[in-house]
């Protein structure tokens, strides 16, 4: 059974500070997203890592897979308030058919639960 | 502009009773899901459907049933075997045929659902 573990849980930080989230799995698996929850919304999509070695960036947020080490990092550099929401990483290891292998069935780590102080 | 919506937003269910959340997708995605959602916690996933009259079982499917007539929709379900339904819903979609696809799962606003 995949197992996809997050830590910190919860993570207070101030404006200006830098900080990374990690995302340990359990199974081999070379797909990885990360997503934004804001309070009481839905969940938005950040990055998509798709090999070993993948690393993305957008703004502040920087996200890189190491699959090797079933362990993916969220580097969050001179934090703003902005920043302030809930992170998952979801991984996808596949199921395997007659047809070969689908994608697409996720399972989510506990998530981040990101403030930001001024 | 293309999307998926939930509806409704909140919702109430008597003891006994079954209720239905919609999602509808107009992104023609091939794949959509459910995941239920309690706080503090991360999302589990119920039911999965990658083409018309055809779904899967997710992790936690006991009390829920879905089915799946039309590409674009892909209601959900909460049956009175289902003791504790108290949650937050989201539906999403994602393309399927393209198995190599690297297009992350899209999500709808979600439906909160609380017992009477």
């Amino acid at each position: 059974e995949l197992k996809v573990e997050q830590n910190p849980l919860f993570l207070s930080m101030q404006e200006g500070k830098n900080y990374t989230i990690y995302c340990n799995y359990s199974t081999t698996s070379d797909r990885l997203y990360w997503y934004r929850q804001d309070p009481g919304k839905s969940l938005e999509s950040l990055f998509v890592l798709l090999s070993n070695g993948a690393v993305k960036q957008e703004g502040r947020l920087m996200a890189s897979l190491d699959t090797k080490a079933r362990l993916s990092t969220l580097h969050i550099t001179a934090a703003v308030h902005d920043l302030s929401a809930t992170y998952f990483c979801a991984v996808d290891i596949g199921s395997v058919f007659a047809g070969g292998t689908s994608y697409g069935k996720l399972t989510f780590g506990q998530g981040t639960i990101l403030t930001v102080h001024p | 502009d293309g999307g998926i919506t939930q509806s409704p937003k909140y919702l109430f269910r008597k003891e006994g009773q079954n209720v239905t959340l919609s999602c509808e997708q107009n992104l023609n995605h091939d794949a959509m899901y459910w995941y239920r959602q309690d706080p503090g916690q991360g999302l589990r996933l119920i039911y999965y459907s990658q083409i018309v009259n055809d779904f899967q079982k997710g992790d936690i499917a006991e009390g829920y049933s879905v089915s799946r007539e039309k590409k674009e929709s892909f209601p959900l379900t909460v049956t009175s075997a289902q003791k504790n339904p108290t949650a937050f819903y989201l539906c999403a979609s994602r393309p399927f045929l393209d198995r190599n696809s690297n297009q992350p799962q899209h999500f709808g606003d979600g439906t909160r659902l609380s017992i009477l």
